[in-house]
């Protein structure tokens, strides 16, 4: 079974700081996504990664950057964090190729920024 | 661009009850995959089924089928004979054929009453 673990399951940060989500992967896939979930508006894409120091924009990267130094780990970064970045954050993971595999998703970080 | 619509916010039913969440996309590439994704109350998402867009074979696994219609742009799910774990947010998504990455639906959260 894929195992896609997100370091914390609950976080809380104060304005302005700089905020590491992470995520880590045992199935060797080469696609990882971070995700932010709120409430009514469903799951919007914010980085994804098709493979190590590799990234692309996803529908809502303002305030984010990531970082993929390890096939395994992808990395999301609140520069400054701020009170609208307060919450829900899932990673996910895929392998490649043209089957268009299911993402296999963690567990989530719920981040409250104050 | 992609789009996702689950027009239903919430569905409450009593158990036992049969449940249709309805979801219906745009896109305008002919070559897609569709998604349907369980969130418990744990918030762990549950990959449900995949459906290519070639293939508008319905499908039926246990009390869950899903009625895919191409003409209608609509890909909905049906529970049947609904039990208090049905409960859950559910999620359509829609994956194109150039990227891995899914466009998800706001959600539509069921609530099984026993």
């Amino acid at each position: 079974d894929v195992k896609v673990t997100q370091s914390s399951r609950y976080l809380v940060k104060r304005t302005g700081e700089k905020v590491f989500l992470e995520c880590v992967q045992d199935m060797d896939h080469e696609n990882m996504f971070w995700y932010r979930q709120d409430p009514g508006l469903g799951l919007r894409l914010i980085y994804f990664s098709y493979d190590v120091k590799m990234k692309e924009k996803g529908d809502i990267p303002e305030g984010y950057s990531v970082s993929r130094e390890k096939k395994e780990r992808f990395s999301l970064i609140l520069e400054s964090a701020s009170t609208n970045q307060t919450s829900m954050y899932l990673c996910a993971s895929s392998p490649p190729g043209p089957r268009r595999s299911p993402l296999h998703f963690g567990n989530g970080t719920r981040l409250t920024v104050t | 661009a992609q789009k996702v619509t689950q027009a239903q916010t919430e569905i409450s039913v009593v158990e036992k009850e049969d449940v249709t969440l309805d979801c219906v996309y745009e896109t305008r590439d002919t070559t897609y995959y569709l998604f349907w994704y369980k969130q418990p109350p744990s918030g762990e998402l549950v990959f449900l089924i995949r459906r290519n867009s070639f293939d508008e074979q319905n499908e039926i696994s246990g009390r869950y089928s899903w009625n895919f219609q191409k003409s209608t742009s609509s890909f909905n799910f049906t529970i049947t004979a609904s039990q208090v774990v049905d409960s859950a947010v559910y999620f359509c998504a829609l994956m194109n054929s150039g990227y891995s990455t899914l466009t998800f639906g706001k959600g539509t959260m069921l609530l099984v009453s026993p």
